[in-house]
């Protein structure tokens, strides 16, 4: 079956501690996209990956670092500099411009 | 930069009755619309979506929107509603033609339907 997956389901943060969200797809998607969920604000783009190998930040990066050094996969790292970290984290991709982004389950992150 | 809002933050109905839920967008002069459900603790799945073409967009589940462009409104209708109903919807919007934009969510609105 196509689709995204997201590992793990639920993370867990000690402070000064940075943490990797995995995302992987399967759809032969050129875009991938990281979205932050929190109650009452909807969904802030992070970052967004175009294709392999570049990336440019979106509205709310600070404290976020991300890579795309295979199509299938868009790890995001939650750094230490990000002083708010818990949220619902969503992964997506699509083919491009106008079309359907498809997401994945998400990760939800909380601080301990 | 586009901007999309969802004026409702909840919505409660009654089983089988009808609900619209509310979306508009700054204005722009190609836009692309979609509205996302979301069920707890889970990710978006696509209702359904405007490019082009017709105003009146059929979707999964029953739902339909239309594309109103003097009234940069893109509202979410469904004439019968089921408990199974229950979830968040969004609204969000990207600029077309315009080479890639990323895509702007509206806040969300909770449908809550009750027996």
């Amino acid at each position: 079956d196509g689709g995204i997956t997201q590992s793990p389901k639920y993370l867990f943060r000690k402070e000064g501690q940075n943490v990797t969200l995995s995302c992987e797809q399967n759809l032969n998607h050129d875009a991938m996209y990281w979205y932050r969920q929190d109650p009452g604000q909807g969904l802030r783009l992070i970052y967004y990956s175009q294709i392999v190998n570049d990336f440019q930040k979106g509205d709310i990066a600070e404290g976020y670092s991300v890579s795309r050094e295979k199509k299938e996969s868009f790890p995001l790292t939650v750094t230490s500099a990000q002083k708010n970290p818990t949220a619902f984290y969503l992964c997506a991709s699509s083919t491009g411009q106008g079309e359907t982004q498809y997401f994945g389950p998400g990760t939800r992150l909380l601080v301990l | 930069a586009q901007s999309v809002t969802q004026l409702d933050s909840q919505v409660p109905v009654f089983e089988e009755a009808p609900v619209e839920l509310r979306c508009n967008y700054s204005s722009s002069v190609s836009v692309y619309l979609f509205w996302y459900v979301q069920y707890p603790n889970q990710g978006l799945q696509l209702l359904l979506k405007y490019l082009s073409g017709s105003t009146l967009v059929k979707g999964i589940n029953g739902f339909e929107a239309e594309f109103n462009k003097s009234q940069t409104s893109f509202h979410l209708r469904k004439p019968s509603v089921h408990i199974s109903d229950t979830a968040e919807y969004f609204c969000a919007v990207t600029e077309g033609n315009t080479g890639f934009q990323k895509l702007v969510f509206g806040t969300g609105t909770r449908l809550l339907v009750s027996p």
